[in-house]
C-alpha cells in the first residue's frame, strides 16, 4: 500500500546532540513538509520542500535542517541548537492540487 | 505564520448529539482542509472542499465552504465514541504550497 512512512515512533535526544528523524514516502508526491505538534498549537511548519534538491523554510525552521536528495525522503534534523525540542513531529506530502496526507509522527523526547 | 481561528477549542457533547465547528481568517483560500487526529496519530483527511459555496458530505459530516472563501465549517450529526479526537481545518492557497492551520477542536464524546 502507498504511503508516508516515519521512523523512530519514539526519540529521545541527550543535550548537545543532533538528531535525525526520518519520512519516505511511495505516493510519487512532488512536494513534502515538516510540522511540529505542541499541546494546543496546533501544527507549525518547519520546512517544505516542492522538488528534489529545494526546500524552503517555514516558521519555525530555526535549530532545524532537511535535506531532499531523493523525491521519496526527506529527512529532518533537530540540531543542538533547537533548544526546546520536545514535541510531536509530522511529516506529510502532496501533490499537485491534492490534500497533504500525513503520517504517523515521530514523539521526540529529551533524556 | 498565519494560523486560522477555529473554534470552539474544546467541545464535551453526549453520544447521539450534533455537533458544530467552525474556522474563519483574514485571508481569502482556494481549498479548504477538515482533518481528525487521534492520539498519537496524524491527522487524516476528512472533507476537501475546492469552490466557494461548495458543501460536501461524508457519512455522518458535512462540511461547507464559505461564499466569501475566508470560512469553511464542519457539522458532525449524531455523534458515537469514536470520534472523539482533535480536528482541524486547513486553508490551502494554491498548489504544493504549505497549508495553514486552525489550533483544533478537541471533541470529547460522553456516552
Amino acid at each position: 500500500d502507498g504511503g508516508i512512512t516515519q521512523s523512530p515512533k519514539y526519540l529521545f535526544r541527550k543535550e548537545g546532540q543532533n538528531v535525525t528523524l526520518s519520512c519516505e514516502q511511495n505516493l510519487n508526491h512532488d512536494a513534502m513538509y515538516w510540522y511540529r505538534q505542541d499541546p494546543g498549537q496546533g501544527l507549525r511548519l518547519i520546512y517544505y520542500s516542492q522538488i528534489v534538491n529545494d526546500f524552503q523554510k517555514g516558521d519555525i525552521a530555526e535549530g532545524y535542517s532537511v535535506s531532499r536528495e531523493k523525491k521519496e525522503s526527506f529527512p529532518l534534523t533537530v540540531t543542538s541548537a533547537q533548544k526546546n525540542p520536545t514535541a510531536f513531529y509530522l511529516c506529510a506530502s502532496s501533490i499537485d492540487y491534492q490534500p497533504q496526507h500525513f503520517g504517523d509522527g515521530t514523539r521526540l523526547s529529551i533524556l | 505564520g498565519q494560523q486560522l481561528n477555529q473554534s470552539p477549542q474544546s467541545m464535551f457533547i453526549q453520544e447521539g448529539e450534533d455537533v458544530s465547528m467552525n474556522c474563519t481568517s483574514s485571508s481569502i483560500f482556494n481549498t479548504w482542509l477538515w482533518y481528525k487526529q487521534d492520539p498519537g496519530e496524524g491527522p487524516v483527511l476528512l472533507i476537501a472542499l475546492y469552490k466557494a459555496g461548495e458543501l460536501t458530505s461524508n457519512g455522518r459530516l458535512t462540511a461547507q465552504f464559505g461564499t466569501t472563501r475566508k470560512d469553511s465549517f464542519l457539522n458532525i450529526s449524531a455523534s458515537i465514541p469514536s470520534d472523539v479526537g482533535i480536528y482541524f481545518c486547513a486553508g490551502l492557497f494554491s498548489g504544493n504550497t504549505p497549508l495553514v492551520f486552525g489550533k483544533g477542536t478537541r471533541l470529547s464524546v460522553i456516552a
